[in-house]
């Protein structure tokens, strides 16, 4: 059974503070994402990346930054983060560039205090 | 650029009624493909149903189905005989298929809740 893993489901941090989220997938997926869920916004693509070392800016990568180093581990870093990026963080994976759908880990509730 | 919208923020069914959501796009692209997701309240997101731009018949996926008006650049998705099971947040999105790197965009969403 096909598996993206998101290390933690609830984290609480500080502002100022420089937070990881962790994202692995089983499945050997060359693209990977992680996306941010608001209430009334949907979900808003940060970054992504299409193969190891690369990495890609979304619509909203102000704050964020990406490492991915391994193919299966796509990592969230947040250099110093602030309370506006408390958020459901969600990190997604795809086979390829084709029309083959996301499959989605559970979900990073971050709050920021 | 490319723009997914839903404009219904909830909508409200009895169970085995059917159900339409819907969802607009925007794209100049000639070759794309239209994703809908559930996302129930334990948060994960469960694919349901995708269409792709040159696909001739409307997709299904048992109860799901996709009426796909290429046209007028609407992706519906239709819930037949709802349960109750179906209540959930459900996203519509969309893939440029041809665009190296490209993601998905989604739509913010329409809530369904469905009553006995």
């Amino acid at each position: 059974d096909v598996k993206v893993t998101q290390s933690s489901r609830y984290l609480v941090k500080r502002t100022g503070e420089k937070v990881f989220l962790e994202c692995v997938q089983d499945m050997d997926h060359e693209n990977m994402f992680w996306y941010r869920q608001d209430p009334g916004l949907g979900l808003r693509l940060i970054y992504f990346s299409y193969d190891v070392k690369m990495k890609e800016k979304g619509d909203i990568p102000e704050g964020y930054s990406v490492s991915r180093e391994k193919k299966e581990r796509f990592s969230l870093i947040l250099e110093s983060a602030s309370t506006n990026q408390t958020s459901m963080y969600l990190c997604a994976s795809s086979l390829d560039r084709g029309r083959e759908k996301l499959f989605f880990g559970s979900g990073t509730q971050l709050s920021v205090l | 650029a490319q723009k997914i919208t839903q404009t219904q923020p909830g909508m409200f069914v009895q169970e085995k009624e059917a159900v339409t959501l819907d969802c607009t796009y925007d794209t100049s692209d000639q070759s794309y493909g239209l994703f809908w997701y559930k996302q129930p309240s334990s948060g994960e997101m469960i694919f349901l149903i995708y269409q792709g731009s040159y696909d001739e018949q409307n997709a299904t996926e048992g109860r799901y189905s996709l009426n796909f008006q290429k046209a007028r650049k609407s992706a519906n998705l239709v819930i037949s005989a709802s349960q109750l099971g179906d209540s959930a947040m459900y996203f519509c999105a969309m893939r440029d298929v041809n665009q190296a790197g490209t993601a998905l965009i989604f739509g913010k969403g329409t809530t369904l809740s469905v009553s006995s």
